[in-house]
C-alpha cells in the first residue's frame, strides 16, 4: 500500500498570498496523484487530477505539479473561499489518501 | 448531474453489522463507464477507501477491511450498498459513497452519513 504524507499540516495565510502544499508518496506512483478540497461539513471536491490536469469548473488559481513520489498543489492569490482542508489521493493500487493540510485565512 | 445519497442507521452496537445504501439519481449504476465506491472518514482523520463495484460485476476491496466488508449493487433500485461486520468503535466515521469514472478519480460524492459504533 502506498502511504501519502503531506506538509505542512496547517497553514495560516493572508488573502492574495500564494499557497504551496506538498504530498510525498512512499513509492513511485507516476502521475496517479489527485487533489481534493474539503470544507467543513461538506464532501470532498476534486480540484486536480493526475498531478497537473485541471478539472472543469475549478478556478484557475489552483494548479498541480510533480511525478513519481513528490507532488505539489499551488493556490495562486488565495481567496477567502479557499479556507478548507486539502487532501492528496493516489489511485495506483489500493487507493489511499494523505492526512490533509488545513488552510486558514488570516 | 448525477446525485448520490447515503442512507442507513446512524448508530450501530459493537460486534454488530453496519449496513449502508447509496441511492444514485440522474445516472445509472449499470453504466459501465463508472465504478461505485465507498469511502469513510473518522473525525479529524484522513479518508479511507473501503471498496468499489462495477457494472461488470467486478468488486475490489481495501485489503485492510476485506475480511469484514461486502459491497453489492441492486440495479432494479439503482442502489449500491456496503456491509461491515463485527464493528468496533474504530469504525465510527462519516461514510461517503462516490462515483469513479474509469479513467478519473472520484468526481461525484454523496453528502455522507455519520455512523457511530456504541452500545
Amino acid at each position: 500500500e502506498t502511504v501519502l504524507t503531506q506538509s505542512p499540516d496547517f497553514l495560516s495565510v493572508s488573502p492574495k498570498e500564494k499557497v504551496t502544499i506538498t504530498c510525498r508518496a512512499s513509492q513511485n506512483i507516476g502521475s496517479s496523484l489527485h487533489w481534493y478540497q474539503q470544507k467543513p461539513d461538506q464532501s470532498p471536491k476534486l480540484l486536480i487530477k493526475y498531478a497537473s490536469q485541471s478539472v472543469s469548473g475549478v478556478p484557475s488559481r489552483f494548479s498541480g505539479s510533480g511525478s513519481g513520489t513528490d507532488f505539489t498543489l499551488t493556490i495562486n492569490s488565495l481567496e477567502a473561499e479557499d479556507a478548507a482542508t486539502y487532501y492528496c489521493h493516489q489511485s495506483r493500487g489500493t487507493f489511499t489518501f494523505g492526512p490533509g493540510t488545513k488552510v486558514e485565512i488570516k | 448531474q448525477v446525485q448520490l445519497q447515503e442512507s442507513g442507521p446512524g448508530l450501530v452496537k459493537p460486534s454488530e453489522t453496519l449496513s449502508l445504501t447509496c441511492t444514485v439519481s440522474r445516472g445509472s449504476i449499470s453504466n459501465g463507464d463508472y465504478y461505485w465506491n465507498w469511502i469513510r472518514q473518522p473525525a479529524g482523520k484522513r479518508l479511507e477507501w473501503i471498496g468499489r463495484i462495477h457494472a461488470s460485476g467486478r468488486i475490489d476491496y481495501n485489503p485492510s477491511l476485506k475480511s469484514r466488508v461486502t459491497v453489492s449493487a441492486d440495479t432494479s433500485t439503482n442502489q449500491f450498498s456496503v456491509t461491515l461486520t463485527s464493528v468496533t468503535a474504530a469504525d465510527t466515521a462519516m461514510y461517503y459513497c462516490a462515483r469513479e469514472p474509469g479513467d478519473w478519480p472520484f468526481d461525484q460524492w454523496g453528502p455522507g452519513t455519520l455512523v457511530t459504533v456504541s452500545s
